[in-house]
C-alpha cells in the first residue's frame, strides 16, 4: 500500500543535541511539507518542497533545516538553534499544487528533549 | 487569507449524527473546502472534500452552503471511534508564496459520549 512513513515514533534529544527526523513517501507526490503540533493547537508549517532539490521556508523554520534529494524523502533536521523543540512532527505530501490537491499525513514523530 | 471558523468543542450520542459547522465566509470561487480528523497522536485522516455540491463517501457527508460561505460535515451514525478533533480546511491564499499549503487551525474537538 501506497503512504507515508516517519521514523520513529518517539525520539529523546539532549539539549545541544541535532537530531533529524526520517519521512519517506512511495506516493510519487511531488510536493511534501513538514509541519510542527503543540498541545491543544493546530499545525504550523515549518517547510515545504514542491520539487526534488527545492524547499522554501514556512512559517516557523528558525532552528529546523531540510533536505530533499529525492523524491521520496524529506528529512528534517532539529538542530540545537530551535529553542523548544519538544512537539509533535508530522509529515505530509501531496500529489499537486491545486486546490483540488488533498493532503497524505504520516503518522507523527513525537520529539521530547530532556 | 481564507481561514475557517469552527466551535472549540461538541459532544455527540453514539448512534446519533454528529454534525459539524465551519465558516468561510472569505472563500475564494474555485477553492474547495476539506475535512480532516485527528485521534490523538496520530497524523490528520482525510475525511472528504468539495468544491460546490453535496459530497459523501463512506464516513461522512458535506453539505455546502450556496453563497459556499459555510458548510456542515455529517457523520450519520456516530461511534465512540469518531472520537477526534475535526479539522475545516480551506487552501491559504496569500499574496506570499506558500506553496498553496493548507491551514490547519484548532479544529472542533468532538467527543462520542455512550
Amino acid at each position: 500500500d501506497g503512504g507515508i512513513t516517519q521514523s520513529p515514533k518517539y525520539l529523546f534529544r539532549k539539549e545541544g543535541q541535532n537530531v533529524t527526523l526520517s519521512c519517506e513517501q512511495n506516493l510519487n507526490h511531488d510536493a511534501m511539507y513538514w509541519y510542527r503540533q503543540d498541545p491543544g493547537q493546530g499545525l504550523r508549517l515549518i517547510y515545504y518542497s514542491q520539487i526534488v532539490n527545492d524547499f522554501q521556508k514556512g512559517d516557523i523554520a528558525e532552528g529546523y533545516s531540510v533536505s530533499r534529494e529525492k523524491k521520496e524523502s524529506f528529512p528534517l533536521t532539529v538542530t540545537s538553534a530551535q529553542k523548544n523543540p519538544t512537539a509533535f512532527y508530522l509529515c505530509a505530501s501531496r500529489e499537486g499544487q491545486g486546490s483540488g490537491y488533498g493532503y497524505t499525513f504520516g503518522s507523527g514523530t513525537r520529539l521530547t528533549v530532556v | 487569507d481564507a481561514k475557517t471558523t469552527q466551535p472549540p468543542s461538541m459532544d455527540c450520542a453514539e448512534g446519533r449524527a454528529a454534525n459539524l459547522p465551519c465558516n468561510h465566509s472569505t472563500i475564494s470561487g474555485n477553492e474547495y473546502v476539506y475535512w480532516y480528523r485527528q485521534i490523538h497522536s496520530q497524523g490528520p485522516q482525510y475525511i472528504i472534500h468539495g468544491l460546490k455540491n453535496n459530497e459523501t463517501n463512506e464516513m461522512a457527508s458535506l453539505i455546502i452552503t450556496e453563497d459556499r460561505k459555510s458548510s456542515t460535515l455529517i457523520l450519520p451514525h456516530a461511534t465512540l471511534r469518531d472520537t477526534a478533533v475535526y479539522y475545516c480546511i480551506v487552501r491559504v491564499a496569500s499574496g506570499r508564496e506558500t506553496g498553496n499549503q493548507f491551514y490547519f487551525g484548532t479544529g472542533t474537538s468532538l467527543t462520542v459520549i455512550p
